[in-house]
C-alpha cells in the first residue's frame, strides 16, 4: 500500500509570501495521479491541482502543482488571506486512493 | 456541475450501524463515481471507497473491509453509505464526492453528515 507523508505539518507565512508544500510517496506513482485539495475550517475539501500539475476549473494560477514518480509540490506564488488552509495532496485510480495527512497553512 | 446533498446528522449507539444518503444533481451522464471519504473531529481525511453510478461497481478501503457497503438507487439518482458495527472512533464527518469514473479525482463534495457514535 503507497503512503503519502506531507511536510512540513504547518507552515506559517505572511500574505503575499510563497508557499511551497511537499508530497513524498512510498512508491513510484503512475501517470502522475496526484491531486491537491484545500480545506477550510467547516467546509469539504475542494479539488484545485489534479495529474500533478493540471488546474482544476476555477482555480487561479496562483496555484501550481509539479513533480513526478516520489515526489510532488504545490506551490502557491503569492498567498492571499483566503488561501490560508489545510491542504491534502492525494493519490487516485482506480486501486489506490489515498490522502496525505495534510499541511496547514496558517498566517505567521 | 451542480451539488451533492447529504443526509442529516445521524447518532448512534456502539455496535449499530448507520446509512448515509448522498443525492446527485441531473446529469447528462450516468457513467460517474461517487466516492465516501471520511474526517475524524480534528483529523485528515480518509477515503473509504467507491462506487461507479452506471454499472454498480464498488471498491473499498482494506481498512473497512467486512464493515462498509455502498450501494446506489439509479432512479433516485441515490447513492448510500452503510457502516455497521459502529464503534466509537467512527464518531466523523462523512462526505461524498463525485468523480467522472474511477481514474478520476473528485470534483464535486457533499456537504458532509456528522455521525456521532455515543453509548
Amino acid at each position: 500500500e503507497i503512503v503519502l507523508t506531507q511536510s512540513p505539518d504547518t507552515l506559517s507565512l505572511s500574505p503575499g509570501e510563497r508557499a511551497t508544500l511537499s508530497c513524498r510517496a512510498t512508491q513510484n506513482i503512475r501517470n502522475s495521479y496526484i491531486a491537491w485539495y484545500q480545506q477550510k475550517p467547516g467546509q469539504a475539501p475542494r479539488l484545485l491541482i489534479y495529474g500533478a500539475s493540471s488546474r482544476a476549473t476555477g482555480i487561479p494560477d496562483r496555484f501550481s502543482g509539479s513533480g513526478s514518480g516520489t515526489d510532488f509540490t504545490l506551490t502557491i506564488r503569492r498567498l492571499e488571506p483566503e488561501d490560508f488552509a489545510v491542504y491534502y495532496c492525494q493519490l487516485y485510480g482506480s486501486s489506490s486512493w489515498t490522502f496525505g495527512q495534510g499541511t496547514k497553512v496558517e498566517i505567521k | 456541475q451542480g451539488r451533492l446533498v447529504q443526509s442529516g446528522a445521524e447518532v448512534k449507539k456502539p455496535g449499530a450501524s448507520v446509512k448515509v444518503s448522498c443525492k446527485a444533481p441531473t446529469y447528462a451522464f450516468t457513467g460517474y463515481t461517487i466516492h465516501w471519504v471520511r474526517q475524524a473531529p480534528g483529523q485528515g481525511l480518509e477515503w473509504m471507497g467507491w462506487i461507479n453510478a452506471g454499472n454498480g461497481n464498488t471498491r473499498y478501503s482494506q481498512r473497512f473491509q467486512g464493515r462498509v457497503s455502498i450501494t446506489r438507487d439509479t432512479s433516485a439518482r441515490t447513492e448510500y453509505l452503510e457502516l455497521s458495527n459502529l464503534r466509537s472512533e467512527d464518531t466523523a464527518i462523512y462526505f461524498c464526492a463525485r468523480g467522472v469514473s474511477p481514474e478520476t479525482p473528485m470534483i464535486t463534495w457533499g456537504q458532509g453528515t456528522l455521525v456521532t457514535v455515543s453509548s
